[in-house]
């Protein structure tokens, strides 16, 4: 069974540009979670889509926003690029029925000069 | 409100010494989950397990075991035999069980480092 996938692996933009972020979620699994990891705040939830809905969001800007497709890809996109927003945005994906294990993707690492 | 503390930063040990990463939760749900995740310099995060706050005993994987204590609100993790391709962040992370989500939340995560 193929895991979790996302892409691209790694990217570098500049400040005040946007980019987007894909995940393809393991077959079968409904929820797709989004997830920050910096050195400083270590792993926070951005949000978590369930078939097409955003059903939690965890606090952060508008400027990140995310939306999930018919076959479960989700993909984020952040808008509006801060030099904080430097990070390994980690997708995960589960059956979405509460409290289920979820599992990762190898993220994908955002660097913004 | 939940949370999880990791009070270890980083553990060094020397290969085939035990280590335990302690992990201490809080919520005010009565029906939760509480996970263990691995993260290796790839930086992939790696699922090892979980468990329902209904379900207080052991368990043990090999050379993995845990502990869960909820008079303690304690879910901790030991490895017995470390070896070098233990060395990794340990994350312990909490989820609600009636809730409509999957969402984690994760402490602050153990730098493991095994010495050969």
């Amino acid at each position: 069974k193929a895991g979790v996938t996302q892409t691209p692996r790694y990217l570098i933009k500049t400040r005040g540009q946007q980019v987007t972020l894909s995940c393809s979620p393991i077959s079968g699994h409904r929820s797709v979670s989004w997830y920050q990891q910096t050195p400083g705040q270590g792993l926070q939830f951005l949000f978590e889509y369930f078939s097409e809905t955003q059903r939690n969001k965890g606090n952060f800007p508008g400027r990140f926003s995310g939306r999930q497709f018919s076959n479960s890809r989700s993909e984020m996109n952040v808008s509006t690029l801060e030099l904080g927003d430097s990070a390994l945005y980690l997708c995960a994906s589960s059956s979405g029925q509460g409290g289920q294990p979820q599992h990762f993707g190898d993220g994908t690492r955002l660097s913004i000069l | 409100a939940q949370k999880v503390t990791q009070a270890q930063t980083e553990i060094s040990v020397v290969e085939k010494e035990d280590v335990t990463l302690d992990c201490v939760y809080e919520t005010r749900d009565t029906t939760y989950y509480l996970f263990w995740y691995k993260q290796p310099p790839s930086g992939e995060l790696v699922f090892l397990i979980r468990r329902n706050s209904f379900d207080e005993q052991n368990e043990i994987s090999g050379r993995y075991s845990w502990n869960f204590q909820k008079s303690t609100s304690s879910f901790n993790f030991t490895i017995t035999a470390s070896q070098v391709v233990d060395s990794a962040v340990y994350f312990c992370a909490l989820s609600e069980a009636f809730s409509n989500t999957d969402k984690l939340i994760f402490g602050t995560g153990t730098r493991l480092q095994v010495f050969p």
